[in-house]
């Protein structure tokens, strides 16, 4: 089964932007969407978006107008972008992808700690 | 507050049955498929159950999943400690046009 790597900055000041990095570490894997996902603390997990294997994205509405999704094929990367972060976006960010059509979000990694604080 | 409403909590005794319910719409799972997650805080969390009833390999059988009208149900039987954990539905939503989680389970074995 192919893995997930995620990496980013996990400490921000609010105003700032949020960017996160996905790996996968399987090439040979079909992708159908890669998708990022956050839980905030004591809440339950919240769709940021996706983008699918022709580029096109889709966003949570609450986020769209301050999300960006963005994939390389060439390195087998995908990323997220969230400006002007809040405290309200304070959360721990997975990545996933979906690697059959008919699954979704079958392929997790293991989460990034995002803390936005002054 | 969630699009997909769950019971924030469940419990069950080793080997005992135990039901998850998860209530949508008709734009939501009254019109979609439904997938479940488990997720163990600090884990990267588990697809479950796809399309409503489907386990991905890997998953024990004694995870199923039904849908039926608006609404849809995890079963867990047989229950494990190792079961003990937050379990999430999800769905597309057509109004939305995005995926909706419920505002997930916690479920104790006692």
């Amino acid at each position: 089964q192919a893995q997930l790597q995620q990496w980013g900055a996990g400490l921000l000041k609010p105003s700032g932007t949020l960017s996160l990095t996905c790996a996968v570490d399987d090439g040979s894997f079909s992708v159908y969407y890669c998708s990022w996902i956050r839980r905030p603390p004591g809440k339950g997990l919240e769709w940021i978006g996706e983008i699918n294997h022709s580029g096109s994205a889709n966003y949570n509405t609450s986020l769209k107008s301050r999300v960006t999704i963005s994939v390389d094929k060439s390195k087998n990367q995908f990323s997220l972008n969230l400006r002007s972060v809040t405290a309200a976006d304070t959360a721990v960010y997975y990545c996933t992808i979906t690697t059959g059509r008919f699954l979704r979000m079958d392929v997790w990694g293991k989460g990034t700690t995002v803390t936005v604080s002054s | 507050q969630s699009v997909l409403t769950q019971p924030p909590s469940a419990s069950g005794t080793p080997g005992q049955r135990v039901s998850i319910s998860c209530s949508g719409s008709s734009s939501s799972i009254g019109t979609n498929y439904v997938f479940w997650y488990q997720h163990f805080p600090g884990t990267a969390p588990k697809l479950l159950i796809y399309r409503n009833d489907q386990r991905p390999s890997g998953v024990p059988d004694r995870f199923s999943g039904s849908k039926s009208g608006t609404s849809a149900s995890l079963a867990i039987s047989g229950l494990r400690s190792e079961d003990e954990g937050d379990y999430f539905c999800a769905a597309w939503d057509d109004t939305l046009s995005g995926w909706v989680f419920g505002g997930g389970t916690k479920l104790t074995v006692l």
